[in-house]
This record gives C-alpha cells, structure tokens and sequence, in this order.
C-alpha cells in the first residue's frame, strides 16, 4: 500500500513568518509531486508541483524535494491570512494514479 | 470553458437508495477520476478512466460504479447507499496520468441517512 503521510495540525504562524509544510512518501519509485491548496468547502487547487531533487521557487513558495530521504515540502513566505487552507500533498508514479496525503490544515494569524 | 462540471452539489439519500453523480470535462481530456474526501482522510481514488469506453477500479469502488461512453463524461453510480458512502466526492480530469494537473470539480455532498 503506497502511502504519503503529512501532519494533519492545525499549524498555526503569524502574519509575515514562513509556514512549513511537509509530506513523506513510502514508495521509493516515486516520481511526480504535487502541492495542492484546498479552501474550506472549495475544491483542490494546483500550487506546486516538482519532479527533481532541490528547491523550485514560484513566487512566495518553494518546493523542496529529496528523494533519498523520501521526503518533500512545501514553504510559504511572507504568509498572508489568504494562505490559510489545507494543504495537500500528492505523490505519483510512471503509470500509477496520484495518491493523496491526509493535508495539513495552516492557520495564518493576522 | 467550464472546466469540470460536477451536478448535483448537494444530495441526501436514504440507506438502499441509488442515484448518479454527473460529471463532464470540456477540455478533451483523456483521464478522468472519482475521489471521495472523508474529514481529515485526504482523496481516495473510488474509479478513474484512461479514455472513452475504458475505466478501471481504484482503491475504494466497493458500491460504486462509472461508465465512460464519451470523453467528456463519467458518471458515477451508487448502487445501494449506505451511511458509509456519506462523504464529498469530486471529479477530476487531466491531459496526462501523473505528470501533469488535475483539474477538479466543485464537489457533490452526499448524506446517506
């Protein structure tokens, strides 16, 4: 059973300070990864996704991806009140459909 | 474009009931999927298709069903409700399997009583 694991939270940061979201994956064949953000009641959104080892930087996010660790994240600087959602991690292979984490839920405090 | 149409967006049924879920794509999609999203469990692959005519189980069909007769529509069937298929289902399409977006519908709402 391939799993991808994140903390459920809430976390919670201030105004102005970085969030740091992280999600782990067990199927080491992994490839693809994706961020999504998802509103309370709305649907999924993409924010970010990355297929190579390192940093992909897209505005106030970043992507960090290490393969050997089986370990990705996502952070969000200059966190705004807008920022506030859950955060899904998503995990896929050649092939193989998308396996979803549980999200993390961010709160950010104005 | 509409992007991905999910109807209904809110439906209550009573246990042993079925009903369909519509959902249709109008970006010429190939691949499209069926999740349900219980509170804190993330997206659960119920169905997904990889073309018209073409579908295939995910990791919970269990009292569900799809047909795909065209590639702009995936139904989904619930054959027999029960309160454990209470959850928000959502359908989502993309150009490609795992390398590119999935684009998602507004959600249906679904109480089993």
């Amino acid at each position: 059973q391939k799993e991808v694991e994140q903390n459920s939270g809430p976390l919670s940061v201030p105004e102005g300070a970085i969030a740091s979201l992280n999600c782990t994956y067990s199927d080491r064949g992994s490839q693809s990864f994706f961020w999504y953000r998802q509103y309370s009641g709305k649907s999924p959104e993409l924010i970010m996704f990355i297929y190579s080892n390192g940093d992909k930087e897209d505005g106030r996010f970043t992507a960090q991806l290490n393969k050997a660790s089986q370990y990705v994240s996502l952070l969000i600087r200059d966190s705004q009140p807008s920022d506030s959602a859950t955060y899904l991690c998503a995990v896929t292979n050649y092939g193989q459909n998308f396996v979803f984490g549980p999200g993390t839920r961010l709160s950010v405090l104005p | 474009n509409a992007g991905v149409t999910q109807t209904p967006k809110f439906r209550i049924l009573k246990i042993g009931q079925s009903m369909t879920l519509q959902c249709t794509q109008d970006m010429n999609h190939n691949y499209m999927y069926w999740y349900r999203q219980d509170p804190g469990m993330g997206l659960k692959l119920i169905y997904y298709s990889v073309g018209a005519g073409i579908t295939d189980k995910g990791e919970v069909p269990n009292g569900y069903n799809v047909s795909r007769s065209t590639t702009e529509d995936f139904p989904l069937r619930l054959e027999l409700a029960a309160p454990s298929q209470t959850s928000v289902y959502f359908c989502a399409s993309s150009r490609s399997r795992n390398t590119g977006e999935l684009f998602f519908g507004e959600g249906s709402r679904l109480t089993v009583l």
